[in-house]
């Protein structure tokens, strides 16, 4: 079964501290990765897209990682601010014409 | 802003009203969606629509009729919901169905009475 799944469910860091959020997935073929944000009242927003032949991708001060090997990705937020609250959504594309798959999200709460 | 304008922010409706979600995308994009996010679960995809057509209906319960007379314009229809539909609506487009980049409106959150 197509499953995505991410860690911690929810996190909170103080202001300025670094953090990491996982994301394992179990689609298969897989097409790529895409890390949504999803501030509260609004809808989500794209951060950035792995595909298979990516490893490292940057976006500011995001990071995301693929392990295509293991089915892993994960988001590192550097240097954190207020603004980076928000819900982190993880989403696997599989073979084309197929749905995407959403996972639960990770609820990231930053505080000064 | 996403390009992607949903209206109402806010609904509160009784189990036996009608009402409508309306959706307009700025961006030129062929597909159109209707997804459901509920606490503490994926979001759920609804319906999808291509070039004004709909491709996609995921066991969605008749009570949601959805509507796209235009490539820029997406309904959803409500009437008899029931209690568990109370959840954020949210309506997204993308250049073309298949694994596309989605940009989301910031959604509908709904209360069933």
């Amino acid at each position: 079964k197509n499953q995505v799944e991410q860690s911690p469910q929810s996190l909170i860091i103080l202001e300025g501290k670094n953090c990491t959020l996982q994301c394992n997935y179990t689609v298969s073929p897989f097409s790529n990765l895409r890390w949504y944000k999803q501030d509260t009242g609004r809808g989500p927003v794209s951060l950035t897209i792995m595909t298979f032949s990516e490893n490292t991708k940057s976006n500011g001060r995001y990071t995301a990682t693929l392990d295509a090997d293991t089915k892993q990705s994960s988001l590192h937020i550097t240097a954190s601010q207020l603004s980076d609250s928000a819900s982190y959504i993880c989403v696997v594309s599989g073979q084309a014409g197929t749905a995407l798959i959403f996972g639960k999200g990770t609820t990231l709460s930053v505080s000064s | 802003e996403t390009g992607v304008t949903q209206t109402p922010r806010h609904l509160v409706m009784g189990m036996t009203n009608k009402k409508s979600l309306k959706c307009e995308q700025h961006l030129g994009h062929n597909a159109m969606y209707w997804y459901k996010q509920s606490a503490k679960k994926p979001l759920e995809l609804m319906f999808v629509y291509s070039l004004e057509e709909r491709v996609e209906n995921n066991s969605v319960p008749s009570r949601f009729s959805p509507e796209c007379p235009n490539s820029s314009h997406l309904f959803l229809h409500l009437h008899t919901l029931q209690p568990e539909d109370s959840a954020l609506y949210l309506c997204a487009s993308s250049q073309d169905m298949g694994n596309e980049k989605l940009f989301f409106g910031s959604g509908t959150q709904l209360s069933v009475l």
